[in-house]
């Protein structure tokens, strides 16, 4: 079965400093990724998604991922993190009519 | 304006009581999806519809029973409940069974 690795638990930054969150998934045939954000006490909103193309996907508030096929992931990046970016971030992938969520990354940005 | 509404936003009740949770999507979507988020932040599916009709049941217990009168409306009742119901559910709505549009969530707290 297809399953979704998101390996940081819990990250701690500082305001302006550089952002990446592993996210691994077990299929090997084409993959339709997502990445989801919540900030808290809100639901999930999509950050970025990735289906096909240009393997660097741009998204919504400066964040960026980088699909890498040979090694099964899809890493989120954002270069200068704010205190607004304090939230749970959930990378996840499309498995035929349904997504499959990583468990989740806390995020906590301290000014 | 909203995409995907839920009612209510809270619900504290007892053990053993029957509640209901709705869920609306005026996005004209015809899939649409009960998560149910544990304590840990941890995102599972539980149910999926399309047009109406169940396409996934994920080994939830039965005491939990969705309901879609129509496609713009997906329900959740449960009977019987217990301390480990205790979670926030997320209705969310899709127009592919690819990127989904979630609703605020229903905190549900079992005495």
């Amino acid at each position: 079965a297809q399953s979704v690795s998101q390996h940081n638990h819990h990250v701690i930054l500082s305001e302006a400093a550089s952002l990446e969150l592993g996210c691994n998934y077990s299929y090997g045939g084409t993959v339709n990724l997502f990445w989801y954000v919540q900030y808290p006490g809100q639901h999930l909103q999509l950050l970025l998604k990735y289906f096909s193309g240009d393997p660097l996907v741009k998204g919504i508030k400066g964040f960026e991922a980088e699909f890498i096929k040979s090694k099964f992931s899809f890493n989120l990046r954002k270069p200068s993190v704010q205190w607004s970016d304090t939230a749970e971030y959930f990378c996840a992938v499309k498995n035929t009519d349904k997504l499959i969520f990583g468990t989740g990354t806390r995020l906590q940005v301290f000014p | 304006d909203t995409a995907v509404s839920q009612t209510p936003k809270y619900l504290v009740t007892q053990m053993g009581n029957d509640k209901s949770i709705k869920c609306e999507q005026n996005l004209g979507h015809d899939t649409m999806y009960w998560y149910k988020q544990d304590s840990k932040k941890f995102l599972k599916i539980m149910f999926s519809y399309n047009n109406k009709e169940l396409i996934i049941n994920e080994t939830v217990p039965n005491r939990f029973s969705p309901k879609s009168p129509d496609k713009a409306h997906l329900n959740l009742h449960i009977n019987s409940l217990e301390l480990g119901d205790s979670a926030v559910y997320f209705c969310a709505s899709s127009p592919d069974f690819n990127e989904q549009f979630f609703g605020p969530g229903t905190r549900l707290t079992v005495l």
